[in-house]
């Protein structure tokens, strides 16, 4: 079985500038959620999927974050523009309701 | 905002010792997870424990669950260099349906 696939790995960017992430989940897997994770920190859920539906984004900031799920599938999140606040790793999970996620290696974002 | 907290933050042993760390988080849970995180790598899934269950083996992982005192403890016996690594609790919510991860513990593993 497939992993979780992120891309691309390592993105350095300057400030004010858009970054996009991209992942695909593993097959048949309903929920996706993206992390966001600062050094030496736990993952901080930034969207919630079940299937295409965004159904938890309280914790993303639409004025510069957005993300698209579709056919309930791959997904994209989205920075415009980059603040130097942004930079971290950005990492999507997906998984099968209540259980276990399983992650990709992450994006690991640098904002200069 | 995270859900759970661990201790201690960081845990220094020998190979061959036991490691044990400790979670506590705030809110009513469906299941608790816990997981590894090597430097630089995405989170692996270690072991589930649901809400109605009290301990739960896998390998050398021991976990227990008291829901009383919203607290979660992880055993790693007999320790490997492999096993250096952080490990972070996290709690599937039974009212926001979302996994919540806490800050983790960083395990260094001495040869």
């Amino acid at each position: 079985e497939a992993g979780v696939v992120q891309s691309p790995r390592y993105k350095i960017i300057e400030k004010k500038q858009p970054v996009a992430f991209w992942c695909n989940p593993i097959s048949g897997h309903n929920t996706l959620y993206w992390y966001r994770q600062n050094l030496g920190q736990g993952p901080e859920l930034l969207i919630r999927y079940e299937n295409e539906e965004a159904v938890d984004d309280s914790q993303l900031p639409k004025d510069r974050f957005s993300a698209e799920r579709l056919k309930g599938v791959d997904s994209t999140l989205k920075i415009q523009p980059a603040e130097l606040g942004d930079s971290a790793v950005y990492l999507c999970a997906s998984g099968r309701n209540t259980g276990e996620l399983f992650f990709g290696e992450g994006s690991r974002l640098t904002v200069l | 905002s995270q859900q759970g907290e661990e201790d201690p933050q960081a845990l220094s042993i020998q190979e061959g010792e036991n490691a044990t760390m400790n979670c506590s988080y705030k809110t009513s849970i469906n299941n608790l997870q816990w997981y590894r995180q090597n430097s630089g790598r995405g989170l692996v899934h270690l072991i589930l424990i649901r809400s109605n269950e009290r301990e739960k083996h896998s390998g050398r992982l021991r976990v227990t669950l008291d829901t009383s005192k919203k607290s979660s403890s992880l055993l790693i016996t007999a320790s490997r260099a492999a096993d250096t690594a952080s490990y972070f609790c996290a709690t599937f919510g039974s009212n926001d349906y979302k996994l919540s991860f806490g800050a983790g513990t960083t395990v260094t593993v001495r040869a």
